[in-house]
């Protein structure tokens, strides 16, 4: 069974980088047809789809968000990471990663990890 | 604003049946799958049904999703108060080039 587990601060200061990474088990993050995704909730709101990295190292970021962010892989730990930088308090949310099937199985995500909540407050 | 429309909230009494709707656009319902997510509050999603219609091992066949031009469907029969959760659409989106989502539904049964 495929589990992805989200660690990082939980407090961030204002303009800071907000950095977390997502730890994959049960699966090889460096086996192809998959696309390691972060996605976000903001509290009591919807989700937000942030971006995604290929065990290529290929990434594809939202728009609203890309100025600001970088997605990574990390294949000898099976981790994938996010960065985001100067942050507000516009970025506190659960953030979630997931397993993406990408173009050919339709774009939607099989395994979640459990979300790691984020705030941002000096 | 979400690029996928929902109903903020649907209601039902258990045993009934309820549908949420999900409308998008060419660039995104029309040109892609939708996929439909379950979200205890509290807890991560969880996906629901895939490519339009298809269910994940483990999820009832009360669960069943429909899709038609540039809008989405996901139906629930025979409801039953564990169905109590929000629920999300979600498709890619060809003009922003990225994963959309619905504003998600709220289930009170």
């Amino acid at each position: 069974q495929v589990q992805l587990q989200e660690s990082g601060p939980g407090l961030v200061k204002p303009s800071q980088t907000l950095s977390l990474t997502c730890t994959v088990s049960g699966d090889s993050i460096s086996r192809g047809g998959y696309y390691w995704t972060w996605i976000r909730q903001h509290p009591g709101k919807g989700l937000e789809w942030i971006g995604y990295v290929y065990p290529s190292g290929s990434t594809h970021y939202n728009p609203s968000l890309k100025s600001r962010l970088t997605i990574s892989i990390d294949r000898s730990k099976n981790q994938f990471s996010l960065n985001l930088r100067s942050v507000t308090a516009a970025d506190t949310a659960m953030y979630y990663c997931a397993r993406d099937g990408g173009p050919t199985s339709g774009w939607y995500f099989d395994f979640w990890g459990q979300g790691t909540l984020v705030a941002v407050s000096s | 604003q979400s690029v996928l429309t929902q109903p903020p909230s649907a209601s039902g009494t258990p045993g009934q049946s309820v549908i949420i709707s999900c409308s998008g656009s060419r660039s995104n319902i029309g040109s892609n799958s939708v996929n439909w997510y379950q979200q205890v509050p509290g807890t991560a999603p969880k996906l629901l049904i895939y490519r339009n219609n298809q269910r994940p091992s483990g999820v009832p066949d009360r669960f069943s999703g429909s899709k038609s031009g540039t809008s989405a469907s996901l139906a629930i029969s025979g409801l039953q108060s564990e169905d109590e959760s929000d629920y999300y659409c979600a498709a890619w989106d060809d003009s922003l080039s990225g994963g959309v989502f619905g504003g998600g539904t709220k289930l009170t049964v």
